[in-house]
């Protein structure tokens, strides 16, 4: 167990709707990142926060956005879903007493658009 | 721009043999971190070495160890003595280290089965 902690696990919804996945950082971590995982694309970096500031931005796309809250939870929101935007969803989070150089990952959210 | 190729797609053993999973990277930045992750078939992504760009070092922890070379820019990954449980997909991934974006850039990943 890496001790961030993503919710949901599985999420199905429908094309054109709305979704939130949600993340909660290993106690002590500031930096928060979000990444990608699908089949044609790969594992890519979407964005990071570091303690509520937007740090860097990957390969995000408009339809979506992210934010970290003062208790350092984040969330990613992912909006007129299409087919092409169902993949696994990792959340990381990374400690700055390591320099941030490790993240660990939580067990994803698996994203199914039918 | 920040690259890593992991040209093997897939890699079948058998159990017992030794492997070593190729990682080859480009970047511009003269300070870097390097990384290895397995994902095994469960799906989480789980940490399994950080190494600095100034510290050439090969290192071994248990059945696995890590060749670095920076003259060639990579970062090898062999699995001693093979076991069942190694099958997974291994990610090789690279960072900036000298800002505090700390964005992993993955290679495609190389997938290890590992046949009893």
């Amino acid at each position: 167990d890496s001790g961030v902690t993503q919710t949901p696990k599985h999420l199905i919804t429908a094309t054109g709707q709305r979704v939130t996945l949600r993340c909660s950082p290993r106690s002590g971590d500031l930096s928060v990142y979000w990444y990608q995982q699908s089949l044609d694309q790969g594992l890519q970096f979407l964005i990071q926060y570091y303690n509520g500031e937007e740090r860097a931005k990957g390969n995000i796309l408009e339809r979506f956005s992210a934010q970290q809250f003062p208790d350092l939870h984040s969330e990613l929101n992912l909006s007129s879903l299409e087919l092409g935007d169902s993949a696994l969803y990792f959340c990381a989070s990374s400690a700055p007493t390591a320099g941030d150089t490790e993240a660990f990952f939580g067990q994803g959210t698996r994203l199914t658009v039918v | 721009a920040q690259k890593v190729t992991q040209a093997q797609t897939e890699i079948s053993v058998v159990e017992k043999e030794d492997v070593t999973l190729d990682c080859v990277y480009e970047t511009r930045d003269t300070t870097y971190y390097l990384f290895w992750y397995k994902q095994p078939p469960s799906g989480e992504l789980v940490f399994l070495i950080r190494r600095n760009s100034f510290d050439e070092q090969n290192e071994i922890s248990g059945r696995y160890s890590w060749n670095f070379q920076k003259s060639t820019s990579s970062f090898n990954f062999t699995i001693t003595a093979s076991q069942v449980v190694d099958s997974a997909v291994y990610f090789c991934a690279l960072s900036e280290a000298g800002t505090g974006r700390r964005a992993l850039t993955f290679g495609s990943g190389t997938r290890l089965q590992v046949q009893p």
